[in-house]
């Protein structure tokens, strides 16, 4: 168990919903990362909060939104959703700000399915 | 922006010695991850290099040359559990960027 709580395990919407994706980091951890991987593909970074704050952002659709609250977790919304939005969906955790120096703990993830 | 290249597939027997090879070119360079993935479940930690050499941690070793923005992982007495994929990773200023992974199968 990695310390890392991801919320729900598995979720099946239509295309043209909106899901909301949670994530509770680690125990005094303040970086949370976002990662979508599709299958057969690698882990794709969408984006980090450290400590509330936006940090770094990357391939990350403009239908796609996340934010860390105030208790440190944090949500990824996928709106709009299509076929090709089905995936895992990774939160990891780090007590660092940056991405090295330490390593990140992830999620079992969420899967989405997107019909 | 960090760009991670990593063999798609290996096929190795089991109780060998496997070397899966990692190249990298990023900037704000942080040092460099290995994680182990089994199909459908988290990425667990492996190994992290900052400083060019080698890091020994029981059947596994993981290897840096900051200068040729190469990593090797190295995986000792395979078992059949150990059939799965190995993300290579870059640490950059804020964020990980992982390679694509390399599903390793280990026959008997």
């Amino acid at each position: 168990d990695s310390g890392v709580t991801q919320t729900p395990k598995h979720l099946i919407t239509a295309t043209g919903q909106r899901v909301t994706l949670r994530c509770s980091p680690r125990s005094g951890d303040l970086s949370v990362y976002w990662y979508q991987q599709s299958l057969d593909q690698g882990l794709q970074f969408l984006i980090q909060y450290y400590n509330g704050e936006e940090r770094a952002k990357g391939n990350i659709l403009e239908r796609f939104s996340a934010q860390q609250f105030p208790d440190l977790h944090s949500e990824l919304n996928l709106s709009s959703l299509e076929l090709g939005d089905s995936a895992l969906y990774f939160c990891a955790s780090s007590d660092k700000l940056t991405g090295g120096g330490g390593e990140a703990f992830f999620g079992q993830g969420t899967r989405l399915t997107v019909v | 922006g960090q760009n991670i290249d990593q063999p798609t597939e290996m096929t190795a027997t089991e109780g060998a010695i496997v070397q899966i090879n990692c190249t990298y070119q990023t900037s704000g360079f942080n040092g460099l991850f290995w994680y182990q993935q089994h199909a459908g479940e988290a990425p667990t930690f492996l190994s992290y290099n900052v400083l060019d050499g080698l890091e020994e941690k029981g059947r596994f070793s993981s290897f840096l040359s900051r200068s040729k923005g190469y990593s090797y992982l190295l995986l000792k007495e395979l078992q059949m559990k150990d059939s799965a994929s190995y993300l290579c990773a870059g640490a950059g200023s804020y964020q990980l960027t992982f390679g694509k992974g390399t599903k390793l199968s280990v026959i008997p």
